[in-house]
């Protein structure tokens, strides 16, 4: 079982539409958890933290569930400058960042 | 702020060769770390510095990658030497204390023909 396992997509969806994407992780030890953005050949960029109370940062909501160690991420009101892919990342304190494969999303006009 | 500096951005050599990559960290930041990515598959870890010391490397894929850090200013990841399954995007990160504050430079990206 991957250690951070995420729908690979690709996700298509129209401007302005709302999207969700999920995450799983399998180590219950995990303490930190992020959600990282990849824009095609380049670096990963932090996009939020995720906190378990669930953090809104403009038309971005990331919630996390440690019980069932599930996390998400919401977008509203798509932007085509929003296309790129999204990496669930967790970690555990003073371990490295376990990155899942990624979600891939694309926004048309 | 200048940001994580990685050179070579593109490399391309033939298999047994040597090639070593290298990673400037944002000034102050005493972790280090090195990524890769193969084509198909996530980001993996693969070894960790603080300051000088290598943290961890149990990520290490084989004997034939060698990371330093002297000094605990830049570092190097060499392959020697390389083969084929080594292909793929090497990433550097630097952060200070809290592992929120990470940031990659661009990469290197690696093909072994």
């Amino acid at each position: 079982r991957k250690e951070v396992e995420q729908d690979p997509g690709p996700f298509n969806v129209p401007e302005g539409a709302t999207v969700a994407f999920n995450c799983t992780y399998s180590n219950s030890a995990s303490q930190s958890f992020f959600w990282y953005r990849q824009d095609c050949r380049k670096e990963p960029k932090l996009l939020m933290s995720v906190y378990s109370s669930g953090n809104e940062d403009g038309r971005f909501t990331a919630q996390l569930n440690r019980a069932s160690q599930y996390i998400s991420l919401l977008i509203r009101d798509s932007k085509l400058s929003d296309s790129a892919t999204y990496l669930c990342v967790v970690n555990q304190a003073g371990t490295a960042l376990i990155f899942g494969k990624g979600t891939t999303l694309s926004v048309s006009s | 702020e200048a940001g994580v500096t990685q050179f070579p951005s593109h490399s391309v050599i033939e298999k047994g060769q040597t090639v070593t990559l290298r990673c400037d960290p944002i000034s102050g930041h005493d972790n280090l770390y090195w990524y890769r990515r193969v084509m198909g598959k996530e980001i993996k870890f693969l070894l960790h510095f603080v300051k000088e010391s290598k943290q961890d490397e149990s990520g290490m894929p084989n004997n034939r990658f060698l990371a330093e850090r002297t000094g605990g200013t830049y570092s190097t990841l060499k392959v020697q030497p390389a083969e084929l399954e080594d292909s793929g995007v090497y990433f550097c990160a630097s952060s200070q204390v809290n592992p929120s504050g990470y940031t990659f430079g661009s990469g290197t990206r690696l093909t072994v023909v």
